[in-house]
């Protein structure tokens, strides 16, 4: 199975702050890797696909760039309301796999 | 819209089973498969697997065969996760999941909490 080691594991931010987030693949995955939100007792919402594609309805604060191994999401100006957990996901080849997730806190 | 609806908390001892559903409305059921993924309590998300809405085939990811199994009722819209021989690692959030557009997961139910406890 494909590995996505995801840093960092946890972050503390202002309101206005720029996040970035890191996904690392054990191999290449071309650009099948989706970005996931999930707050508290919710469950995922997925974000980004195709690695920089924002989905239906998110906002423009959150992109994605990468491809082959290396991937980034980023949050131009943080938001209390972006408080969450944030997974990525690879989709190139079964099992999909997934980050073990970013802790975002708002200070 | 498209909805994915789970049933509610389960709480069971090891040794027992469980079977959670998945009703799906908004869309045609067997255009699309199912997934199903757990989240262990403050873990992150892995896949189970999925089975294929329109032929019934399940395929399992290597952790999760043996004790768990997909099944459909098409006529109703639903996917069934069933997990035997219930285990205290067992505890945890399952969600069922659909792809969109492309093959990330779109959809998801609010999702299901098991707890396995003597």
């Amino acid at each position: 199975s494909i590995v996505m080691t995801q840093t960092p594991k946890f972050l503390l931010v202002s309101a206005g702050d720029r996040v970035t987030i890191t996904c690392k693949a054990s191999q290449s995955v071309s650009n099948d890797v989706a970005w996931y939100q999930q707050k508290p007792g919710q469950s995922p919402k997925l974000l980004i696909y195709y690695a920089s594609n924002r989905y239906t309805g998110v906002p423009d604060r959150f992109t994605g760039s990468g491809y082959g191994t290396d991937f980034t999401f980023t949050i131009s100006t943080v938001q209390a309301e972006d408080l969450a957990v944030y997974f990525c996901q690879q989709d190139y080849s079964s099992p999909p796999t997934f980050g073990g997730g970013t802790k975002l806190e708002i200070k | 819209q498209i909805q994915l609806v789970q049933s509610g908390p389960e709480l069971k001892k090891p040794g027992e089973t469980v079977k959670i559903s998945c009703k799906a409305s908004g869309y045609t059921f067997t255009n699309y498969g199912m997934n199903w993924v757990k989240q262990a309590p403050g873990k992150g998300l892995k896949w189970m697997g999925w089975i294929n809405t329109y032929t019934g085939e399940p395929t399992y990811a290597d952790d999760f065969k043996g004790r768990f199994a997909f099944s459909l009722e098409t006529s109703a819209s639903t996917a069934y996760l069933q997990i035997n021989n219930l285990k205290n690692e067992d505890t945890a959030t399952y969600f069922c999941a659909r792809e969109g557009i492309t093959t990330a997961f779109a959809y998801w139910g609010q999702g299901t909490l098991v707890t396995v406890s003597a």
